[in-house]
């Protein structure tokens, strides 16, 4: 059972760049059968998806976060990552790490990223 | 206009049912798209219920009982999560998601309240 698990810092300053670390175990990021997924969720704005990269290394973002956002694979076989960049108040979400199969098979924890200075 | 619109909250007694939708913006056919519906308790993640296209085309999330249905309202251009036999842990929020122009849109999710 593939399980996933977010990393990173809780606090970003506006302007900067958020960046978050999925370490997945169980299975590979090089495996053919998940897409790897970002997805956040707001007190005000529910759950919205953020992107998917796939064990190639194409990605698909959502068109809202207009460029802001690139998700790559990690060095090691088990790690994916998210960067969100130009922060303000408005991306201060839970962000989850999420295996696509069909649907979305493994959720992390989240991991609550606050834009404050 | 959202391009799912759930309702906020629901409420139902123990041992009911409750019928959740998931209603797709005009000009969006529900007909053609797979509903996804996601449970998520206070704390936790979402978690996967089932994927609902037609009585021929749905699946059910591994340990998901089977008092937990889709359906569709071809009429109303919605999708349906069906809870049969309503317990307390079953007061959760409830999200349907689509895929739509090869992105993920989520409703905004309902609140079911079981008393």
């Amino acid at each position: 059972q593939v399980q996933v698990q977010e990393s990173g810092p809780g606090l970003v300053k506006p302007s900067k760049t958020l960046s978050l670390t999925c370490t997945v175990s169980g299975a590979s990021v090089s495996s053919p059968y998940y897409y790897w997924n970002w997805i956040r969720q707001t007190p005000g704005k529910g759950l919205e998806w953020i992107g998917y990269i796939s064990y190639t290394g194409n990605t698909n973002y959502n068109a809202s976060l207009k460029g802001r956002v690139t998700i790559s694979l990690g060095t090691s076989r088990d790690q994916l990552s998210l960067s969100l960049t130009s922060v303000t108040a408005a991306d201060t979400a839970v962000y989850y790490c999420a295996a696509y199969n069909d649907f979305f098979a493994s959720w992390g924890q989240g991991r609550l990223v606050t834009v404050s200075s | 206009q959202a391009v799912l619109t759930q309702p906020s909250s629901l409420s139902a007694s123990p041992g009911a049912s409750a019928s959740l939708t998931c209603t797709l913006r005009s000009g969006i056919d529900v007909g053609t798209h797979k509903i996804y519906w996601y449970q998520q308790r206070p704390g936790s993640p979402p978690h996967f219920l089932l994927r609902y296209k037609s009585d021929s085309d749905d699946l059910r999330g591994s340990g998901v009982p089977s008092r937990f249905s889709g359906s569709k309202d071809a009429s109303a251009n919605a999708g349906i999560l069906i809870i049969s036999g309503l317990q307390s842990e079953d007061e959760a929020d409830y999200y349907c998601m689509i895929w739509h122009s090869n992105t993920v849109i989520f409703g905004g999710g309902t609140k079911l309240t079981v008393l």
